[in-house]
């Protein structure tokens, strides 16, 4: 079975620090792999993912991950965060077959942007 | 544009109730799946379904049924609630294929007193 580990539970952080959030996966095969945001109140969004090609990946918001496959890691940056950036972070997996059986979550990371 | 919509928002129901939450999604997509969101938990996969007429159980089942009759609708169904029931739920949805993105609805959020 999959395993999704976030190492940060609680991330505290100023406005215009760099943010690095971490996530390491255990998984033998070949998986794809996202991670999601979840604003206060609101459902969960996908900020960027990651199925094949360059492990550099880019998404919303400046946000971007890389995909080392030899560390088994997924990790999140931002160069330069901001106040709206407060939220839950979740890093999610599922296998490449497609996984029908949906994604496997970590248990999220709450950011606080301290203004 | 309506993508994954739940209903309702907000329940709050006594131990030993059944209630059904809904979801619909407009977007055609084959797959479908309920989470459970819990404090320090993250989400976690109850039940899921990849077509009309096939579900399975995911991490954890006990508790909650579910059924696929039409493309677009995947209730969730609690037999008779428990306190350890009170969670918020996303139902999703996404198309087939590699790294598709599941497009999650807004929420379910249960107390169960």
């Amino acid at each position: 079975a999959q395993s999704v580990s976030q190492h940060n539970h609680h991330v505290i952080l100023s406005e215009a620090a760099s943010l690095e959030l971490g996530c390491n996966y255990s998984y033998g095969g070949t998986v794809n792999l996202f991670w999601y945001v979840q604003y206060p109140g609101q459902h969960l969004q996908l900020l960027l993912k990651y199925f094949s090609g360059d492990p550099l990946v880019k998404g919303i918001k400046g946000f971007e991950a890389e995909f080392i496959k030899s560390k088994f890691s997924f990790n999140l940056r931002k160069p330069s965060v901001q106040w709206s950036d407060t939220a839950e972070y979740f890093c999610a997996v599922n296998d490449s077959g497609g996984g029908a059986d949906g994604l496997t979550f970590g248990k999220g990371t709450h950011l606080i942007i301290q203004p | 544009n309506a993508g994954v919509t739940q209903t309702p928002k907000f329940q709050v129901l006594k131990t030993g109730q059944s209630m059904t939450l809904q979801c619909a999604q407009d977007m055609n997509h084959e797959y479908m799946s309920w989470y459970r969101q819990d404090p320090g938990m993250g989400l976690r996969l109850i039940h899921y379904s990849v077509g009309a007429g096939i579900t399975d159980q995911g991490e954890v089942p006990n508790g909650y049924n579910v059924s696929r009759s039409t493309t677009e609708d995947f209730p969730l169904r609690l037999l008779s609630a428990a306190p350890s029931q009170t969670s918020v739920y996303f139902c999703a949805s996404r198309n087939r294929g590699l790294g598709t993105e599941a497009f999650f609805g807004q929420g379910t959020r249960l107390t169960v007193v």
